[in-house]
């Protein structure tokens, strides 16, 4: 299985700035994914993190607004740029190999 | 449309009550059913990936069932740890990047 460091674990920020999220895995894996979970909701798709190549977006999220690097096989980072209060969530990373999916703890994002 | 549905969206037992929780799927075709555990303020935890009708597995007192339409969660004895939301998602085959999530069932198991 593989382990998933994600950071930070929680923030609070001002509206108008920006967060950069980290997620480190410790094994080459082939897929990185990167997800929203509002409080009490299921897990939604933001983006496919490509190594060396731009995201695939899901629809209703755009990379202005969540630009995601994959420069390697474990490692990615995703930012939330001109955060309003609509973008405090809980964001996961993710990493598929062929038979399992691993989660990271999450970053628990406040905006006020 | 490819869709996922859990169900109960929440469910209390009594420790020892045995129960399932249901995920029903509907996709164009299916490479993987998955299901996790989540406890609150923490990413999901992988339990199982389940392939092919009629598969089965088992991890202490859980065990994943998977049809054609829909997987069963099946609990047995629970006991009060094992309170938490349990997630099922189904990974598309002809598109391996495609994970759907079921909105999840929030198991509270009583002493």
């Amino acid at each position: 299985s593989a382990v998933i460091s994600q950071k930070p674990s929680r923030d609070i920020c001002q509206r108008g700035t920006s967060l950069t999220i980290q997620c480190q895995v410790d094994s080459q894996v082939t897929m990185m994914f990167w997800y929203r979970q509002q409080p009490g909701q299921s897990l939604t798709l933001i983006a496919t993190a490509n190594q060396g190549s731009e995201a695939t977006y899901e629809s209703g999220f755009v990379i202005d607004k969540f630009p995601i690097s994959r420069p390697n096989l474990t490692f990615s980072t995703l930012t939330v740029s001109n955060m309003s209060p609509e973008d405090s969530s809980i964001y996961l990373c993710s990493a598929a190999g062929e038979t399992e999916a691993f989660f990271g703890q999450g970053t628990r994002l406040t905006v006020v | 449309e490819d869709q996922v549905t859990q169900s109960p969206e929440a469910l209390r037992l009594q420790e020892g009550e045995s129960s399932s929780l249901n995920c029903s799927y509907t996709v164009s075709g299916l490479r993987g059913l998955f299901w996790y555990r989540q406890d609150p303020g923490k990413g999901p935890e992988f339990l199982f990936t389940l392939y092919s009708a009629g598969e089965e597995k088992e991890k202490e007192r859980l065990k994943a069932t998977l049809t054609k339409k829909e997987s069963f969660l099946h609990i047995t004895a629970p006991k009060p740890e094992d309170s938490a939301t349990y997630l099922c998602a189904v990974q598309l085959l002809y598109n391996f990047n495609k994970f759907y999530f079921g909105s999840g069932t929030k198991l509270n198991v009583k002493p």
